[in-house]
């Protein structure tokens, strides 16, 4: 099946600095990509959408200049959270849609857990 | 988008069956309806998906009525390690067609 990779799989980082995530669809073209975010206990909460060479579109109460999308290419996301303090520690995890597949199928990363210290 | 409602939590034993309901009642005529699992720490692992009607594949049954407001996943003869959480999204296979993810049931299969 379908893989989506994503890098790193974990990260401690001090409050202040950015940090960039990886999503990376392994042998598929993903034309749509989402980033989400997961709280311990909690269900996954997406952050944004990213269509490859257009802008990403934002959920409501979603910073777009503290969580940097680029979806450059097909096969390709990254996320980069901006300024990061301890209230952004997560686990971040983003899956991967390919279109030209029939139904909405999401193949999701492994996720990364950021610490920010 | 289309709002799921499941049971919270189930609690079952090795080698029962486990049925899983989800309701979503304002569900849109393209939407699909996506069953995944997910363990502690990882990405959600994609289950089964479905139109209408029954869909079966090597893990798991998905029923679906004709009115399309409810479905339910069924995990034949359960596992220890299937204990996990699972969610049921719905949700429409455009560019935008996102989906949001409910609180989930989480499933602990008891020896």
């Amino acid at each position: 099946g379908a893989v989506v990779s994503q890098h790193p799989s974990w990260v401690i980082c001090k409050s202040g600095t950015s940090v960039k995530i990886e999503c990376r669809s392994l042998d598929f073209q993903a034309t749509t990509m989402f980033w989400y975010r997961q709280f311990p206990k909690q269900s996954l909460m997406l952050m944004a959408t990213s269509n490859e060479g257009s802008k990403a579109t934002y959920e409501q109460g979603v910073e777009k200049d503290k969580f940097l999308i680029n979806h450059a290419s097909l096969t390709l996301s990254t996320l980069t959270v901006t300024s990061a303090h301890p209230e952004d520690s997560s686990f971040y995890i983003c899956s991967a849609r390919d279109l030209r597949l029939p139904g909405t199928q999401q193949y999701f990363g492994p996720g990364t857990r950021l610490t920010v210290t | 988008l289309a709002k799921t409602t499941q049971p919270i939590s189930m609690d079952s034993y090795e080698g029962q069956e486990v049925n899983i309901t989800c309701s979503h009642n304002n569900i849109a005529t393209n939407d699909y309806i996506t069953w995944y699992q997910q363990f502690p720490s990882q990405g959600p692992r994609f289950i089964i998906q479905g139109y209408k009607t029954k869909v079966t594949n090597e893990v798991a049954s998905l029923f679906i009525p004709a009115d399309r407001k409810s479905s339910t996943l069924s995990l034949p003869r359960v596992s220890l390690s299937d204990t996990a959480v699972y969610y049921c999204l719905v949700g429409e296979r455009t560019n935008a067609g996102k989906s949001t993810f409910g609180d989930g049931t989480t499933l602990t299969v008891k020896p």
